[in-house]
């Protein structure tokens, strides 16, 4: 079945350090793909997505680039703050209502 | 609009205990789920909706039910609650966006214990 796999946490990087998540995915189709961020003590929050090949997501300074070729969808940002600190999801849409996530990526930023 | 709203925040129920967990909607979206988080292993879809009256089951229905009745509710019953469950529930609506793209919004989630 469709899946998808992210980068081991947590990551611990300085306040305007440039920021990498990897994801890549296993699907049958062409799924959509999505970021999603988890503050504390919060629900998700959809940050970016992209719906097709090439396409490119982006929000909050954070973006990433749909990539058939790699089955890959790293997020990415250039310059990170404190206010970043939040648990990341990469996830591909499954049909209507099916979200198939990857395992979370903790973030922490240090100022 | 109130988004997706659950509730309780928080529970904690001793085993063999039966318990229901309220979502509801006012964005009058066809599309609902629920959800389980668990350290280390993402959200994992429990059951869907696609409209009133018609459910089905996702990737770990057992053990929990669900119906729906409205549009705008979802809820989601333990019927006989075990320590397994000890998890963080998730319910969210979706619509569609264009294409085969959908749009997901999650609730503030609801800490469950069982001890």
């Amino acid at each position: 079945g469709d899946s998808v796999t992210q980068m081991e946490g947590p990551v611990t990087l300085s306040e305007e350090a440039f920021l990498t998540i990897n994801c890549t995915y296993t699907a049958t189709g062409y799924p959509s793909l999505f970021w999603y961020v988890q503050y504390p003590g919060e629900g998700l929050q959809l940050l970016l997505k992209a719906t097709k090949a090439d396409d490119k997501g982006s929000n909050k300074g954070f973006e990433a680039t749909y990539r058939k070729e790699t089955t890959s969808f790293h997020l990415e940002k250039g310059s990170v703050q404190v206010s970043d600190s939040a648990v990341y999801f990469c996830a591909l849409n499954q049909g209507a209502q099916k979200l198939v996530f990857g395992q979370g990526t903790r973030l922490t930023i240090n100022p | 609009n109130a988004g997706v709203t659950q509730t309780p925040k928080f529970q904690v129920l001793k085993t063999g205990q039966s318990m229901t967990l309220q979502c509801a909607q006012d964005m009058n979206h066809e599309y609902m789920s629920w959800y389980r988080q668990d350290p280390g292993m993402g959200l994992r879809l429990i059951h869907y909706s696609v409209g009133a009256g018609i459910t089905d089951q996702g990737e770990v229905p057992n053990g929990y039910n669900v119906s729906r009745s409205t549009t705008e509710d979802f809820p989601l019953r333990l019927l006989s609650a075990a320590p397994s469950q000890t998890s963080v529930y998730f319910c969210a609506s979706s619509y569609r966006t264009g294409g085969s793209t959908y749009e997901q919004y999650f609730g503030p989630g609801t800490r469950l214990t069982v001890t």
